[in-house]
């Protein structure tokens, strides 16, 4: 059973747009919801997360939206830049802890010249 | 050290060969987890220790995948009688406390089952 969903599967965009994926999870006991950037033969690295009493956080060109009701949350990057090439997995996990993490299944995004 | 290392980077067993991963935490880390990433697909918790004790081994998918962490440093998974479905990169990961606290991940090892 797919716990967290993630969209779209692939993303392009251009230099200095806006990208945004999103994600929507089932269980309500989630309280924990980081985004992780991954570079090719690297691991998991932690970019940005958030738990559900605020419904956005911002640090620097990453934001998370949050919708408790809806139970989704979305990530955006402002001014895209060539950089930020790789792939972007959501997460949730419960307890208040970043243990027994449930991924996404992950975005290949593309930022081009 | 400087991150969480992982060895070997690579590794192509035969069919029914016993592998043995290994993982070195961030020097301190208290929590240690170990998930499996499918090509394409998000990394799956596999299991985690707190110290030397396993807490949680839910994620591993058969009585083949085997976890240890003695000493409360360095852990070991061990994966027996090797099938074609276990090639998957196996990621390590460790955090100073595993209530709130950051999760950093080794490079990963890539298991080739052949």
């Amino acid at each position: 059973q797919q716990q967290v969903k993630q969209s779209p599967q692939s993303l392009i965009v251009q230099k200095g747009g806006i990208s945004i994926i999103n994600c929507a999870y089932e269980n309500t006991a989630f309280d924990y919801f980081p985004w992780y950037q991954q570079f090719p033969g690297k691991g998991p690295a932690l970019l940005i997360a958030i738990r559900p009493d605020v419904s956005e956080k911002k640090e620097g060109r990453f934001t998370i939206s949050f919708n408790k009701s809806a139970k989704q949350f979305s990530l955006h990057i402002m001014d895209s830049q060539p950089g930020d090439s790789a792939t972007y997995f959501c997460a949730a996990s419960k307890g208040g802890t970043a243990s027994k993490l449930t991924f996404g299944t992950g975005t290949r995004l593309q930022v081009t010249l | 050290g400087a991150g969480v290392s992982q060895s070997p980077r690579y590794k192509v067993a035969k069919r029914g060969q016993d592998v043995a991963l290994r993982c070195d935490p961030i020097s301190g880390h208290v929590s240690l987890f170990w998930y499996q990433q499918a090509l394409g697909q998000g990394p799956e918790f596999l299991t985690y220790f707190q110290n030397e004790a396993q807490l949680d081994k839910s994620g591993l998918p058969s009585d083949r995948f085997f976890a240890e962490r003695p000493e409360g440093s360095v852990s070991t998974l061990k994966i027996q009688r090797t099938q074609q479905e276990d090639s998957a990169v196996y990621l390590c990961a460790s955090s100073l406390a595993g209530t709130g606290g950051e999760a950093f991940f080794g490079q990963g090892t890539r298991l080739t089952v052949v």
